[in-house]
C-alpha cells in the first residue's frame, strides 16, 4: 500500500538553526499537510497545501514557518530559526481530495529536537 | 482550547470482549469525524470516519456511532484483538471559516488489549 515517508526520522539541531523537513506524499495525492505533536500534547494542525499554494494554516505557523513543494515528489516543511518550543514530533499527511470524502494519510513523522 | 475530547487517557480491556472508546466535542459546527490510530514511533493511521448525516458507520470489527445532540461519538472495537493495542485519536473538522484540512485532535486514548 502506498504510504507518506518522511526524512529524517529524527533531526537535532542548535536553538537558532535552519531545519528542513523533508516528505514524499502518496504520488496521487493533491493535498498536503504538516501537523505536529509537542510531547504529551495533542496533534496540532500546521498548514495545508493545495495546487501549489497554501490553503490554510495555523496560528503556529508564523513567519519561521514555510513550505515548499520543489519538485513533483517532495514536499517540505522548513523552519527559518528554530526555538526551543519548536522541539515536536511533525507529521507530513496527504490526501487524494478534500478530507471530508478522503482522509489524510500520515507518514511516521520526524522527532526534531532542539537544543 | 479542548474542541474534541477524549476524557479516558487509557482503556484496558481482554482479548474477543468489545472496546467502547468515547469522545466528545464542543463545536457544533463540526460536521466529519474521524478515528485513527497510532502505534508507537509511527505516524496516526486512518480507521473509520462518519459524517454528520450519518449516526453510525461501519467497516469490518469497527463501527463509529454519532449522537450529534449529545455532540458525543464513540468507537467499537468487536472483537478486540491484542494488535489493537495503541493510542486511539478521535479527530473533526469542518467548514466553518473556510477550513479545510485543519482536523482538530482528541488527546488520545491508550488502548490496551490482553490476551
Amino acid at each position: 500500500e502506498p504510504e507518506v515517508t518522511q526524512t529524517p526520522s529524527h533531526q537535532v539541531t542548535q536553538m537558532g538553526q535552519e531545519v528542513i523537513l523533508r516528505c514524499v506524499p502518496i504520488s496521487n495525492h493533491l493535498y498536503f499537510y504538516w501537523y505536529r505533536q509537542i510531547l504529551g500534547q495533542k496533534v496540532e494542525f500546521l498548514v495545508s497545501f493545495y495546487n501549489n499554494e497554501i490553503s490554510e494554516k495555523s496560528e503556529i505557523f508564523d513567519d519561521q514557518f514555510s513550505v515548499e513543494r520543489p519538485d513533483g515528489s517532495n514536499f517540505t516543511l522548513k523552519i527559518r530559526s528554530t526555538k526551543l518550543e519548536d522541539s515536536a514530533m511533525y507529521f507530513c499527511a496527504s490526501s487524494e481530495g478534500t478530507f471530508n470524502n478522503s482522509p489524510l494519510h500520515f507518514g511516521n513523522g520526524t522527532r526534531l529536537t532542539v537544543t | 482550547d479542548q474542541q474534541v475530547k477524549q476524557n479516558s487517557p487509557s482503556l484496558s480491556v481482554q482479548e474477543g470482549r468489545i472496546s467502547i472508546l468515547n469522545c466528545d466535542y464542543t463545536n457544533s459546527m463540526f460536521d466529519y469525524f474521524l478515528w485513527y490510530k497510532k502505534y508507537p514511533a509511527e505516524g496516526p493511521t486512518f480507521l473509520i470516519s462518519i459524517s454528520s448525516i450519518k449516526d453510525k458507520n461501519e467497516d469490518g470489527r469497527f463501527t463509529v456511532f454519532l449522537n450529534k445532540s449529545a455532540k458525543h461519538l464513540s468507537l467499537h472495537i468487536v472483537p478486540s484483538q491484542p494488535g489493537d493495542s495503541a493510542v486511539y485519536f478521535c479527530a473533526a473538522s469542518g467548514y466553518y471559516g473556510g477550513s479545510q484540512g485543519n482536523l482538530i485532535f482528541g488527546k488520545g486514548t491508550k488502548l490496551s488489549v490482553k490476551p
